[in-house]
């Protein structure tokens, strides 16, 4: 299995501008997390999915971020307008049979928003 | 879920044994303890989890005290490609909460 995938790696774009950010989780796993990291506040939840269904959302900063998970391959991050405090790295993991089982990271998105 | 507590850094020499500790005294009887690391610009990587018995694999070996107040992750014979910084987590549910974790680096 190739784990999980995300796309695209870096990103760069300008303030004001719409970010879309993809992830492909581990076939059969049916749990999916978006996380972001920066230096200042270090790695949180941002929100997760199982079976498809958002299951929390807490952690979505502002209703500039948003989320979807149209099928059990394919998820979305995307932020608009994207602002220079969004800046950090995106991780999305995803998880087997419930989500207690160990979780696995993608490589990262690192969005710089000038 | 309970908070957990760690040492900000640790040096260990390389091909020793790195024992990093883990506080968690207000750990829930349902909650277990779960370690993570994450290499340089890489996402965490899961290295082991348990309950309340010692657990062991390929990667490294979990001790869980009697009262389940603190844990140990033994990195049994440490080498280069493991400095990282390691989060131990203690949860009960779905959700993972990352804190600021032990850098630990290994000295050639």
């Amino acid at each position: 299995d190739a784990g999980v995938i995300q796309s695209p790696r870096h990103e760069v774009t300008e303030m004001g501008q719409e970010v879309t950010l993809r992830c492909k989780p581990i076939s059969g796993h049916d749990y999916l997390f978006w996380y972001r990291q920066t230096m200042m506040r270090g790695l949180e939840l941002l929100i997760y999915f199982n079976n498809n269904v958002p299951i929390d959302d807490s952690g979505m900063p502002e209703d500039r971020f948003s989320a979807k998970m149209p099928n059990a391959s394919f998820s979305t991050l995307k932020i608009q307008p994207s602002e220079p405090r969004d800046s950090a790295v995106y991780f999305c993991a995803s998880s087997p049979l419930g989500g207690f089982y160990e979780q696995y990271f993608g490589p990262g998105t690192r969005l710089t928003v000038t | 879920d309970a908070k957990t507590t760690q040492p900000p850094s640790m040096d260990c020499a390389e091909g020793r044994a790195a024992n990093l500790p883990c506080n968690h005294s207000t750990i829930s009887g349902n909650e277990y303890v779960y370690w993570y690391r994450q290499i340089h610009s890489q996402g965490p990587q899961y290295i082991i989890h348990g309950l309340k018995n010692n657990e062991t694999n390929e990667m490294a070996s979990l001790i869980i005290t009697e009262d389940r107040k603190s844990s140990t992750l033994i990195l049994p014979h440490a080498t280069l490609r493991d400095t990282a910084v390691y989060y131990c987590i203690v949860k009960g549910n779905e959700k993972l909460t990352f804190g600021t974790g032990t850098r630990l680096t290994i000295i050639p």
